[in-house]
């Protein structure tokens, strides 16, 4: 069974870099098949993509949030990462890492397996 | 990119049958997706592609799409059903994902 569990700081400051990492178990990162994404939620708010990303390198950003992300992959330890700049308040959040999984013409895509979600607060 | 319009909050009564709609013009090139989200805990896929669900989602749950509205429909729907709902796919573009403002469901 797919496993993907978050970890980082639970508390950033303000103008600091948010960075969180993607610990999947249970299965492989370096496959063609699947993307792998960061979600995140705030509080009592609905769902927000950030990007995702293919072992291969190649990345996709949400365009309001693309010039302070960055999100990269190490296959050797089975991880992927995030890293978001400039915080504000605003980016307080529970943040998700989920596998993305499509067809091969990409009009089915879906997030099939989720981490269980990490809450960061954006405080000084 | 483009957006995927959900209604906040829906209700339905212990067993009947209740539709959750997601508008957008991605829709009309990608399937939508479906996450069930129980408070506290992370999203759960419950509807993919044309009409399909993922192993150990109830069979009540089913999916179609029609033009730019894809739905949720959950047929003799539960106490444990209560809940928000996502819907989720790739924008227009094809190079971003976007979600629904999600959907709040009410057993009554």
């Amino acid at each position: 069974q797919l496993q993907l569990q978050e970890s980082g700081p639970g508390l950033v400051k303000p103008s600091e870099t948010l960075s969180l990492t993607c610990t999947v178990s249970g299965g492989s990162i370096s496959s063609s098949s699947y993307y792998w994404g960061w979600i995140r939620q705030p509080p009592g708010k609905g769902l927000e993509w950030i990007g995702s990303i293919h072992y291969s390198g190649s990345t996709y950003f949400n365009p309001s949030l693309k010039s302070r992300v960055t999100i990269s992959v190490d296959t050797s330890k089975n991880q992927f990462s995030l890293k978001l700049s400039s915080v504000t308040t605003a980016d307080t959040a529970i943040y998700y890492c989920a596998r993305t999984r499509e067809n091969m013409v990409a009009t089915i895509t879906y997030f099939d397996y989720w981490g269980q979600g990490t809450l960061v607060t954006v405080s000084s | 990119s483009s957006e995927l319009t959900q209604d906040p909050a829906v209700s339905v009564a212990l067993g009947q049958t209740v539709r959750i709609t997601c508008q957008g013009d991605s829709v009309r090139s990608y399937y939508a997706s479906w996450y069930q989200q129980k408070s506290g805990q992370a999203p759960v896929l419950v509807i993919y592609g044309k009409n399909d669900r993922p192993s150990g989602i109830p069979d009540r749950f089913s999916g179609s799409s029609s033009g730019n509205t894809a739905s949720l429909t959950i047929t003799g729907a539960q106490a444990e059903d209560e809940a928000d709902y996502y819907c989720n796919s790739r924008d227009n573009s094809g190079n971003h994902w976007v979600f629904g403002g999600g959907t709040k469901l009410t057993v009554l």
